[in-house]
């Protein structure tokens, strides 16, 4: 079975420029997270999905970031523009029952 | 706001020597509690979880956990650590039946061969 799906794996991008990340859920999971992982720490919440709707977006800082669910599957992340604070590891799940299944990750690196 | 406080940041064992990880969250209500693992190069992955019942649970490789509500603690443990344990180690809660995972800071386990 496959797992939580993300790409690309890594990207460097100059302050100022957009990037997109992309995640494809395991099949028939309905709840999608992202996650923003910074050195040293633990996974934050930044948006969480129950199908297509977004149900917890409160720590998505909305000014830059966007994301979106087109038909509950696949899920995209925009930065646009990207702040050199944006360097983390960004991290898609997904969950079926009690259990998120998290894919490998995003590293974003802004120079 | 809900918390999760992981204790140590590192932990540095030799193989066979026993492993305890503190980990305490701040809620008031109903609780559920989990364990994750990121082994070098890899995805975070379940190690166990605590829904109610037994506070004592175990998990995969040996690893159990203990939900003492009252310290408002689940700390993980395993009686002899083997090289291939070292990994970072999350501890997570959800709570008031959503399915928000909030996460601790995470604690670097290394094991010398």
């Amino acid at each position: 079975e496959a797992g939580v799906v993300q790409s690309p794996r890594y990207k460097i991008i100059e302050k100022k420029q957009p990037v997109a990340f992309w995640c494809n859920p395991i099949s028939g999971h309905n709840t999608l997270y992202w996650y923003r992982q910074n050195l040293g720490q633990g996974p934050e919440l930044l948006i969480r999905y129950e199908n297509e709707e977004a149900v917890d977006d409160s720590q998505l800082p909305k000014d830059r970031f966007s994301a979106e669910r087109l038909k509950g599957v696949d899920s995209t992340l925009k930065i646009q523009p990207a702040e050199l604070g944006d360097s983390a590891v960004y991290l898609c799940a997904s969950r079926a029952s009690y259990e998120a299944f998290f894919g490998q990750g995003t590293r974003l690196t802004v120079v | 706001a809900q918390s999760v406080s992981q204790h140590n940041h590192h932990v540095i064992l030799s193989e066979a020597a026993s492993l305890e990880l503190g980990c305490n969250y701040s809620y008031g209500g109903t609780v559920n509690l989990f364990w994750y693992v990121q082994y070098p190069g890899q995805h975070l992955q379940l190690l166990l979880k605590y829904f109610s019942g037994d506070p004592l649970v175990k998990g995969i490789k040996g690893f159990e956990a203990e939900f003492i509500k009252s310290k408002f603690s689940f700390n993980l443990r395993k009686p002899s650590v083997q090289w291939s344990d070292t990994a970072e180690y999350f501890c997570a809660v959800t709570a008031g039946g959503t399915y928000k995972y909030i996460f601790g800071t995470g604690t670097r386990l290394k094991v010398l061969a």
